[in-house]
């Protein structure tokens, strides 16, 4: 089963309006973190926000916030006021921090979201 | 630089061939992560350090590769006899601390392209 899904292959969005991208994710691990980077097309990953499961609040970061729904096991990231410079892959991560005490803090990702901002 | 960075950034290889691919993690950052990302695809783990220690090579795809971080810092992934499925990006990720709520970062990675 994946362990992180991301459904959405590729998303549109006009200069600075606000998009969403969904991130769903599988584990029975009670302790986990999830992360969401941008990957230019210069390929180094950025990292742009954290959450922890245990989190009281929804993580948020400048223009990046993660909606965060423990109960539906989903991590959406929002972007608000969208940049041209958002053009990117973005990918959803999870690390687990149990996994059969032999979690080193490994992430797993999900297959990406391409997503285009216009002008 | 302050970063993560990576060696060379682009290698090219004939399949069969031996490549070695370098890691400079962030200065004093104890674990070291090595992921593969195919094209089109999200990174895959496959090794980690802790210090010079390997901990986990769970990841890796076959006993052609082999990676080593023998003082603790620079870190080196090795590819034997190169195969056509092995290209893919090849990327590095430290952290300060071994501790797991660490958040990872990755240098630019070294695209790999076996012929």
């Amino acid at each position: 089963a994946q362990k992180i899904t991301q459904t959405q292959p590729g998303m549109f969005v006009q200069e600075k309006e606000a998009v969403t991208l969904d991130c769903t994710y599988d584990t029975s691990d009670p302790s986990y973190g999830l992360f969401w980077y941008k990957q230019p097309s210069s390929g180094e990953m950025i990292f742009l926000i954290y959450q922890g499961s245990y989190d009281q609040q929804n993580a948020t970061e400048g223009r990046y916030s993660l909606n965060f729904q423990k109960a539906r096991k989903s991590a959406n990231l929002v972007i608000s006021a969208s940049q041209l410079g958002d053009s990117a892959m973005y990918f959803c991560a999870m690390r687990e921090h149990n996994a059969g005490g032999t979690s080193y803090g490994k992430l797993t990702f999900g297959q990406g979201t391409i997503l285009t901002v216009h002008p | 630089g302050a970063g993560v960075s990576q060696s060379p950034r682009y290698k090219v290889a004939k399949r069969g061939q031996d490549v070695a691919l370098r890691c400079d993690p962030i200065s004093g950052h104890v674990s070291l992560f090595w992921y593969q990302q195919a094209l089109g695809q999200g990174p895959e783990f496959l090794t980690y350090f802790q210090n010079e220690a390997q901990l986990d090579k769970s990841g890796l795809p076959s006993d052609r590769f082999f990676a080593e971080r023998p003082e603790g810092s620079v870190s080196t992934l090795k590819i034997q006899r190169t195969q056509q499925e092995d290209s893919a990006v090849y990327l590095c990720a430290s952290t300060i601390t071994a501790q797991r709520r660490e958040t990872q970062y990755f240098g630019p990675g070294t695209r790999l392209l076996v012929l």
